[in-house]
């Protein structure tokens, strides 16, 4: 079946600082990506998405490149913010798994001052 | 554009009880989805409709939960008896079509089973 894996946390950074959330996936077919964020006390939201290898989706400074040869989806930014702070959920959406959304574990962020 | 809606927002409830979750997706949109979600896990899909009609509930414990999607709108998730390991938050989210496109997710509703 499909699975999406991401790297452990919280990842801990101070202000200004890079960030990267790995995110790797299986899917029996050619999935759709996404990144949803979950901010303190809210629902989760889309932060960005990619459908198709080598697209590249942005959005409020992050990025993520969907690499079809290593099956990832790699969230990054450059310079991290306090307001950053939040859970990060790398998910996909599967066409030849008839579309059913898998979602990773999440992965804490939290942005010192 | 009003977003998703869910109620309630908290509910506390005693093991072998029952309890019904209710989700008003975005107007329009085609597509809704249950998932349930444990502290420190991701979302897990229990139940996917497109419009009326059931796309996927291979992981809906199907013994003791069930949904409905009448009509093609609002949905309700129940659970009937409630164990404890059903403590979770459980979150309706909605999508104008199926395959890539952006889930709008609700707030969800923190289920607390003593």
């Amino acid at each position: 079946g499909n699975s999406v894996t991401q790297m452990e946390g919280p990842v801990t950074l101070s202000e200004e600082a890079f960030l990267t959330i790995n995110c790797t996936y299986t899917a029996t077919g050619y999935p759709s990506l996404f990144w949803y964020v979950q901010y303190p006390g809210e629902g989760l939201q889309l932060l960005l998405k990619a459908t198709k290898a080598d697209d590249k989706g942005s959005n409020k400074g992050f990025e993520a490149t969907y690499r079809k040869e290593t099956t990832s989806f790699h969230l990054e930014k450059g310079s991290v913010q306090v307001s950053d702070s939040a859970v990060y959920f790398c998910a996909l959406s599967d066409p030849g798994g008839s579309y059913i959304p898998t979602f990773g574990r999440g992965t804490s962020l939290i942005v010192h001052p | 554009e009003a977003g998703v809606a869910q109620s309630p927002r908290y509910k506390i409830i005693e093991k072998r009880q029952s309890v019904a979750f209710w989700c008003n997706p975005i107007s329009g949109h085609a597509t809704l989805y249950w998932y349930q979600q444990i502290l420190g896990q991701g979302p897990k899909l229990l139940i996917q409709f497109q419009n009326n009609g059931v796309v996927d509930d291979s992981q809906l414990p199907k013994d003791r939960f069930s949904a409905e999607r009448l009509k093609g709108v609002d949905s309700t998730l129940k659970i009937q008896p409630a164990k404890l390991e059903d403590s979770a938050v459980y979150l309706c989210a909605s999508s104008s079509r199926q395959g890539g496109d952006t889930q709008y997710f609700g707030p969800g509703t923190r289920l607390t089973v003593l």
